[in-house]
């Protein structure tokens, strides 16, 4: 059994619509968790990140955790065609280096 | 405003070279890592630094080795390229001191080196 499993899509919206996008993990030894964001022949970068079980938001934005069910969720309210990429959770423990990414979800917004 | 730079975006290599990836970055970061990325694989680690001349196996480090004699250059060398490794490589740097998100391990990843092995 994977660490982190993740759908891996593909998966196509309309303009407008909310996105949710899951990550499912087993070890319970994972502080943090984020989100990275991957255009078409780019590096991931960063999108967002967060400690604690509950809900951040940043403008259209809205990661969760649930620790104690394992499960991560990122949401994007009215998805544009610019969110049109592929989505990777990672998550990681205090004091190691090492990340563990899900496989990495596309997304593609229909116009 | 480049702050991780891998040399080479394309390579097509022959079975058997021996192929260099450079990884640069200007951050002045501490750790150091090489993944590739495939299809329905996701990002595996193959190797990290957290110093100069220091380095550790990731999860799949086969075939594969790493330099660092300065801080701001990490290098992936393939000994002798086979078909397999045919792959997107992805150098990214952290430093566990940054800003805010002070004990995240933050990644700052290249843009990638897709590397076609023949």
């Amino acid at each position: 059994q994977k660490e982190v499993e993740q759908d891996p899509g593909p998966l196509s919206v309309p303009e407008g619509a909310i996105v949710s996008l899951n990550c499912t993990y087993s070890n319970s030894a994972f502080q943090y968790f984020m989100w990275y964001r991957q255009y078409s022949r780019k590096g991931p970068e960063l999108l967002m990140y967060t400690y604690s079980s509950g809900n951040k938001e940043d403008g259209r934005f809205t990661a969760q955790v649930d620790k104690s069910s394992k499960y991560i969720s990122l949401f994007i309210r009215d998805s544009q065609p610019s969110d049109s990429a592929t989505y990777l959770c990672a998550m990681g423990d205090f004091g190691n280096e090492k990340l563990t990414f899900g496989t990495g979800t596309r997304l593609t917004i229909i116009p | 405003d480049v702050k991780v730079t891998q040399s080479s975006r394309y390579l097509v290599k022959r079975t058997g070279e021996k192929v260099f990836l450079e990884c640069v970055q200007d951050m002045d970061h501490e750790n150091m890592f090489w993944y590739r990325q495939d299809p329905g694989l996701g990002l595996r680690l193959i190797y990290f630094s957290y110093d100069v001349k220091m380095k550790e196996k990731g999860d799949i480090p086969e075939g594969y080795s790493v330099s660092r004699e300065k801080k701001e250059r990490f290098s992936l060398i393939l000994e002798s390229a086979s078909t397999n490794q045919t792959s997107m490589y992805l150098c990214a740097s952290s430093s566990v001191w940054v800003g805010a998100i002070t004990g995240a391990n933050v990644l700052t990843f290249g843009a990638g080196s897709r590397l076609t092995v023949l």
